[in-house]
């Protein structure tokens, strides 16, 4: 039991250059959440799912897009990286299913830097 | 949306001492979180605590929900504890949470 895996741990994009982050967990999680983290900041929910096919925006969803065609995964994509868009990104699930709030558990996070 | 402020925002202990970190949220919640991010930046999920008290180990956690705010407590504090300390509180369906900015405490030899 991995628990969220969180792929790759660090990458250096170039401005206008786009990418996947992956996300995937085995707990048979109905809930799913992207965040990004700032230095010296809190978490900023980015977006979530409740289920596969099912995805919402959170905080500060401009620049990403989701997907969840599956329970287990949840890639985040940037489509034209911008410096703005340099920070740690974790990924994180909960059980959520008939009762909506569960301890979220996190993934070890992405570093990405856009140069 | 909901306001969250943890104080105080860096906290400096001894080995052995014993301290206390507030969580004070601006409105209704029915999840409330404490995370403890390490130095090599992992989230560990330490205590889900709505409402009530609850203990493990040398950390326990209070929440009185209807003074909105809730309470970590460390004791015999250890340099394993060093780190920062994340409150995060959500008020509807989805399990949507808001961090707070987070307290840093370094724990000394």
């Amino acid at each position: 039991n991995a628990g969220v895996t969180q792929t790759p741990k660090f990458r250096i994009l170039k401005i206008g250059q786009s990418m996947t982050l992956q996300c995937t967990q085995d707990m048979n999680h109905n809930y799913m959440y992207w965040y990004r983290q700032d230095p010296g900041m809190g978490l900023k929910l980015i977006y979530y799912s409740v289920g596969a096919g099912i995805t919402d925006k959170g905080e500060v969803p401009n620049g990403y897009n989701v997907s969840r065609s599956t329970t287990e995964d949840f890639p985040l994509r940037l489509e034209l990286a911008a410096p703005s868009q340099t920070s740690v990104y974790f990924c994180a699930s909960s059980q959520g299913q008939t009762i909506s709030n569960q301890p979220q558990h996190f993934g070890d996070g992405t570093r990405l830097s856009i140069l | 949306g909901i306001q969250v402020e943890q104080s105080p925002p860096d906290l400096i202990l001894q080995e052995g001492a014993n301290s206390t970190l507030r969580c004070n949220f601006s409105d209704s919640v029915n999840n409330l979180q404490w995370f403890h991010q390490n130095p090599w930046g992992q989230l560990i999920n330490l205590f889900y605590i709505p409402s009530g008290t609850k203990q493990n180990g040398r950390l326990s956690a209070t929440t009185v929900a209807t003074e909105r705010y809730s309470l970590l407590y460390i004791s015999s504090s250890q340099t394993t504890d060093s780190g920062v300390y994340f409150c995060a509180v959500g008020a509807g369906a989805n399990s949507k949470l808001t961090f707070g900015k987070g307290i840093t405490l370094s724990v000394r030899p």
